[in-house]
């Protein structure tokens, strides 16, 4: 069963860079096929893509945060990071990792649980 | 970027109901539509991949239809389960975008 968990600070100060680290099990993040992928909700708001990573080393960044989004991956780890850099309060955001299967027509599945960062002084 | 819109935003019905929720994608995307089921506090669910396609595990009682930009999600016999938010995703191009989601509450 593959499971995805996120970990990382849930308070970052504005002009910062919050850092996620996505663990993955039950599967390799060196599969063929699955890009691994960061999505953010605001608090009462619709989901936004990010961005995603593929093992072997493609990635891909919502244009609307590409200037601030970097993301890598660590195959001796299975895990992957989202860093975010000059943050506000408008990132202030649960962010979910996922799996974005491509082998078919493509879907995310399955989802961490998520992970609540709020930005503030 | 592909802009995803579904209607209604919310919606109240009582168990047994059937339900249908529209999403309409800005551009032709075939049939590379996505239906996601979220409760509060959790993790959107994939139900429905490909406009049509039930996830494994998901119950018959819900179903997916259309292509190219017009699409649905249909509940036939709401069950308490069910009370959720909604949203469909387009798989066709980067970046990936959601509808605002579609919140059913009960009546």
């Amino acid at each position: 069963q593959v499971q995805l968990h996120e970990s990382g600070p849930g308070l970052v100060r504005p002009s910062q860079t919050l850092s996620l680290t996505c663990t993955v099990s039950g599967v390799s993040v060196s599969t063929d096929g699955l890009f691994w992928s960061w999505i953010r909700q605001q608090p009462g708001k619709g989901l936004e893509w990010i961005g995603y990573i593929f093992y072997r080393g493609t990635t891909h960044y919502n244009p609307s945060l590409k200037d601030r989004v970097f993301m890598s991956l660590d195959m001796s780890k299975n895990q992957f990071s989202l860093n975010l850099s000059s943050v506000t309060v408008a990132d202030t955001a649960v962010y979910y990792c996922a799996t974005y299967d491509s082998t078919s027509s493509g879907w995310f599945d399955p989802w961490g649980p998520g992970t609540l960062v709020t930005v503030s002084s | 970027d592909i802009q995803m819109t579904q209607s209604p935003s919310s919606l109240s019905a009582s168990v047994g109901d059937r339900v249908i929720i529209a999403c309409r994608a800005s551009q032709n995307i075939a049939q590379y539509l996505n239906w996601y089921q979220q409760k509060p506090g959790k993790p959107p669910k994939l139900l429905i991949f490909a406009a049509s396609i039930l996830h494994n595990g998901v119950p018959s009682r819900f179903s997916g239809a259309g292509s190219g930009t017009d699409f649905t999600l249909t509940i036939s016999g709401l069950q308490s389960d069910d009370f959720a938010s909604y949203f469909c995703q387009q798989s066709y191009t980067v970046p990936r975008t959601f509808g605002l989601g579609t919140k059913v509450d009960i009546k």
